[in-house]
Protein backbone atom coordinates (compact mmCIF):
# COMPACT_ATOMS: atom_id res chain seq x y z
CA UNK A 1 0.00 0.00 0.00
CA UNK A 2 1.04 3.62 -0.18
CA UNK A 3 2.32 5.65 2.96
CA UNK A 4 3.56 9.02 2.48
CA UNK A 5 5.24 11.16 5.31
CA UNK A 6 7.26 14.62 5.97
CA UNK A 7 10.28 14.64 6.88
CA UNK A 8 9.67 17.67 9.41
CA UNK A 9 7.17 18.41 11.38
CA UNK A 10 7.48 22.02 11.91
CA UNK A 11 8.83 24.87 9.84
CA UNK A 12 9.41 28.22 10.29
CA UNK A 13 10.55 31.13 8.00
CA UNK A 14 11.14 34.84 7.08
CA UNK A 15 8.32 36.81 5.35
CA UNK A 16 9.27 37.42 2.02
CA UNK A 17 11.78 33.69 2.39
CA UNK A 18 10.71 30.94 0.20
CA UNK A 19 9.67 27.98 1.78
CA UNK A 20 10.09 24.25 0.79
CA UNK A 21 8.27 21.12 2.57
CA UNK A 22 9.53 17.71 1.68
CA UNK A 23 7.02 14.89 1.63
CA UNK A 24 8.50 10.91 0.77
CA UNK A 25 6.36 7.76 -0.45
CA UNK A 26 6.66 4.62 -0.47
CA UNK A 27 4.81 3.02 -3.67
CA UNK A 28 6.79 3.75 -6.32
CA UNK A 29 3.14 2.50 -8.41
CA UNK A 30 1.86 5.97 -7.32
CA UNK A 31 1.07 8.00 -10.89
CA UNK A 32 -0.69 11.34 -8.93
CA UNK A 33 -0.05 13.37 -5.55
CA UNK A 34 -1.30 16.16 -4.24
CA UNK A 35 -0.88 18.82 -1.97
CA UNK A 36 -3.19 20.39 0.53
CA UNK A 37 -3.09 23.31 2.94
CA UNK A 38 -5.32 22.98 5.79
CA UNK A 39 -5.41 26.35 8.25
CA UNK A 40 -6.93 26.03 11.92
CA UNK A 41 -10.26 24.28 12.22
CA UNK A 42 -10.57 24.14 8.54
CA UNK A 43 -10.62 21.13 6.44
CA UNK A 44 -8.29 20.79 3.75
CA UNK A 45 -7.93 22.83 0.69
CA UNK A 46 -6.22 21.80 -2.54
CA UNK A 47 -3.22 23.72 -3.71
CA UNK A 48 -1.67 22.08 -6.58
CA UNK A 49 -1.31 18.37 -7.84
CA UNK A 50 1.09 16.32 -10.15
CA UNK A 51 0.99 12.94 -11.89
CA UNK A 52 3.78 11.04 -12.77
CA UNK A 53 4.56 11.71 -16.09
CA UNK A 54 6.07 15.44 -14.92
CA UNK A 55 8.82 16.25 -12.56
CA UNK A 56 7.84 20.15 -12.04
CA UNK A 57 4.79 21.74 -12.09
CA UNK A 58 4.13 24.95 -11.34
CA UNK A 59 0.61 27.39 -9.97
CA UNK A 60 0.73 30.83 -8.10
CA UNK A 61 3.61 31.07 -6.64
CA UNK A 62 4.29 27.69 -5.94
CA UNK A 63 6.29 24.83 -7.52
CA UNK A 64 5.63 20.95 -6.82
CA UNK A 65 8.55 18.57 -7.81
CA UNK A 66 8.77 14.91 -8.24
CA UNK A 67 11.53 12.78 -8.09
CA UNK A 68 10.19 9.49 -8.49
CA UNK A 69 14.21 8.11 -8.49
CA UNK A 70 14.04 8.30 -4.59
CA UNK A 71 10.42 8.56 -4.09
CA UNK A 72 9.90 12.05 -3.05
CA UNK A 73 8.14 15.38 -3.87
CA UNK A 74 8.35 19.02 -2.55
CA UNK A 75 6.29 21.82 -2.62
CA UNK A 76 7.89 24.82 -2.47
CA UNK A 77 6.37 27.75 -1.80
CA UNK A 78 7.93 31.57 -3.07
CA UNK A 79 8.10 34.81 -1.45
CA UNK A 80 6.08 33.06 1.63
CA UNK A 81 3.41 35.30 3.13
CA UNK A 82 1.73 35.40 6.84
CA UNK A 83 -1.32 34.20 4.97
CA UNK A 84 0.52 30.65 4.29
CA UNK A 85 0.86 30.02 7.85
CA UNK A 86 -0.73 26.86 7.90
CA UNK A 87 -0.34 23.03 8.23
CA UNK A 88 0.56 21.54 4.42
CA UNK A 89 -0.28 18.03 3.51
CA UNK A 90 0.54 15.08 0.68
CA UNK A 91 -1.68 12.87 -0.26
CA UNK A 92 -1.87 9.84 -2.97
CA UNK A 93 -4.51 7.33 -3.47
CA UNK A 94 -3.59 4.64 -2.22
CA UNK A 95 -6.47 3.13 0.06
CA UNK A 96 -8.49 -0.03 -0.69
CA UNK A 97 -11.70 2.26 -1.44
CA UNK A 98 -9.87 4.59 -3.53
CA UNK A 99 -9.34 7.60 -1.02
CA UNK A 100 -6.40 9.59 -0.29
CA UNK A 101 -3.77 8.46 2.34
CA UNK A 102 -2.35 11.80 3.93
CA UNK A 103 1.19 12.47 4.97
CA UNK A 104 1.66 13.49 8.57
CA UNK A 105 1.39 17.08 8.33
CA UNK A 106 4.18 19.99 7.86
CA UNK A 107 3.20 23.03 10.29
CA UNK A 108 4.76 26.12 8.06
CA UNK A 109 4.96 29.08 10.47
CA UNK A 110 5.64 32.58 9.37
CA UNK A 111 8.01 34.97 11.03
CA UNK A 112 6.48 39.02 10.04
CA UNK B 1 -14.00 24.39 -8.19
CA UNK B 2 -16.81 22.06 -6.90
CA UNK B 3 -18.21 23.36 -3.62
CA UNK B 4 -18.55 20.75 -0.45
CA UNK B 5 -20.68 21.94 2.75
CA UNK B 6 -20.33 20.13 6.38
CA UNK B 7 -22.87 21.17 8.80
CA UNK B 8 -23.44 21.86 11.25
CA UNK B 9 -19.37 23.70 11.86
CA UNK B 10 -19.32 22.61 15.59
CA UNK B 11 -21.42 20.64 17.85
CA UNK B 12 -21.04 20.12 21.88
CA UNK B 13 -23.22 17.76 23.42
CA UNK B 14 -23.32 15.42 26.13
CA UNK B 15 -21.99 12.35 26.21
CA UNK B 16 -24.83 9.50 25.68
CA UNK B 17 -26.35 11.62 23.11
CA UNK B 18 -26.11 10.81 19.29
CA UNK B 19 -25.15 13.93 16.69
CA UNK B 20 -25.74 13.89 13.12
CA UNK B 21 -22.96 15.65 10.78
CA UNK B 22 -24.45 16.14 7.00
CA UNK B 23 -22.23 16.70 4.15
CA UNK B 24 -23.82 17.89 1.11
CA UNK B 25 -22.05 18.35 -2.49
CA UNK B 26 -23.48 22.01 -3.63
CA UNK B 27 -22.78 21.84 -7.33
CA UNK B 28 -22.39 18.68 -8.60
CA UNK B 29 -23.32 14.82 -8.03
CA UNK B 30 -21.53 12.97 -5.50
CA UNK B 31 -21.13 9.36 -6.32
CA UNK B 32 -18.78 8.61 -3.45
CA UNK B 33 -17.95 10.48 -0.29
CA UNK B 34 -15.28 9.80 2.21
CA UNK B 35 -15.51 10.70 6.41
CA UNK B 36 -12.32 11.57 7.76
CA UNK B 37 -11.14 12.26 11.66
CA UNK B 38 -8.64 14.19 12.67
CA UNK B 39 -7.35 14.18 15.62
CA UNK B 40 -5.29 17.34 16.97
CA UNK B 41 -2.04 18.02 15.69
CA UNK B 42 -2.66 14.41 13.85
CA UNK B 43 -3.20 13.89 9.90
CA UNK B 44 -6.66 12.70 8.56
CA UNK B 45 -7.30 8.86 8.94
CA UNK B 46 -10.33 7.55 6.67
CA UNK B 47 -13.17 6.25 8.35
CA UNK B 48 -15.70 4.86 5.88
CA UNK B 49 -16.60 5.50 2.68
CA UNK B 50 -20.16 5.71 1.41
CA UNK B 51 -21.28 5.07 -2.09
CA UNK B 52 -25.02 6.85 -3.09
CA UNK B 53 -27.66 3.77 -2.44
CA UNK B 54 -25.36 1.29 -0.73
CA UNK B 55 -23.96 0.22 2.19
CA UNK B 56 -21.04 2.25 3.59
CA UNK B 57 -17.17 0.28 3.91
CA UNK B 58 -15.54 0.80 7.30
CA UNK B 59 -11.61 0.71 8.04
CA UNK B 60 -10.80 -1.44 10.30
CA UNK B 61 -10.90 -0.37 13.99
CA UNK B 62 -14.28 1.75 12.69
CA UNK B 63 -17.38 0.59 14.36
CA UNK B 64 -20.26 0.40 12.13
CA UNK B 65 -23.08 0.77 14.72
CA UNK B 66 -21.80 3.81 16.32
CA UNK B 67 -21.15 5.68 13.51
CA UNK B 68 -24.07 5.11 11.16
CA UNK B 69 -23.25 6.44 7.56
CA UNK B 70 -26.25 7.26 4.93
CA UNK B 71 -25.92 8.28 1.51
CA UNK B 72 -29.15 8.43 0.57
CA UNK B 73 -29.01 10.99 -2.79
CA UNK B 74 -26.18 11.90 -4.88
CA UNK B 75 -25.60 15.37 -2.92
CA UNK B 76 -25.68 14.28 0.55
CA UNK B 77 -24.00 11.95 3.02
CA UNK B 78 -24.54 12.07 6.86
CA UNK B 79 -22.48 10.64 9.63
CA UNK B 80 -24.05 10.15 13.32
CA UNK B 81 -22.29 9.37 16.05
CA UNK B 82 -24.23 7.50 18.38
CA UNK B 83 -24.18 7.22 21.91
CA UNK B 84 -21.30 9.85 22.06
CA UNK B 85 -18.13 10.01 24.55
CA UNK B 86 -15.43 12.10 25.15
CA UNK B 87 -12.89 9.96 23.12
CA UNK B 88 -15.41 10.03 20.08
CA UNK B 89 -14.21 14.33 20.52
CA UNK B 90 -12.53 15.10 17.11
CA UNK B 91 -12.51 17.05 13.89
CA UNK B 92 -14.52 15.06 10.92
CA UNK B 93 -14.05 16.21 7.52
CA UNK B 94 -15.72 14.82 4.23
CA UNK B 95 -14.81 14.67 0.91
CA UNK B 96 -16.70 13.95 -1.97
CA UNK B 97 -15.98 12.97 -5.65
CA UNK B 98 -17.93 12.00 -8.80
CA UNK B 99 -17.12 9.87 -12.16
CA UNK B 100 -18.04 13.59 -13.80
CA UNK B 101 -15.06 14.85 -12.10
CA UNK B 102 -11.32 13.54 -12.86
CA UNK B 103 -10.88 10.27 -11.67
CA UNK B 104 -8.73 11.36 -8.32
CA UNK B 105 -10.22 14.52 -7.93
CA UNK B 106 -11.79 14.91 -3.95
CA UNK B 107 -13.04 17.83 -2.69
CA UNK B 108 -13.36 18.40 1.32
CA UNK B 109 -15.58 19.79 3.14
CA UNK B 110 -14.92 22.61 5.81
CA UNK B 111 -15.17 20.09 8.55
CA UNK B 112 -16.96 19.49 11.61
CA UNK B 113 -15.90 19.97 15.10
CA UNK B 114 -16.90 17.54 17.72
CA UNK B 115 -16.39 18.03 21.48
CA UNK B 116 -18.34 15.79 23.70
CA UNK B 117 -18.28 16.56 27.36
Amino acid sequence: GESVGLHLPTLSVQEGDNSIINCAYSNSASDYFIWYKQESGKGPQFIIDIRSNMDKRQGQRVTVLLNKTVKHLSLQIAATQPGDSAVYFCAAPGGSQGNLIFGKGTKLSVKP
Amino acid sequence: GAVVSQHPSRVICKSGTSVKIECRSLDFQATTMFWYRQFPKQSLMLMATSNEGSKATYEQGVEKDKFLINHASLTLSTLTVTSAHPEDSSFYICSAGASSLAADTQYFGPGTRLTVL
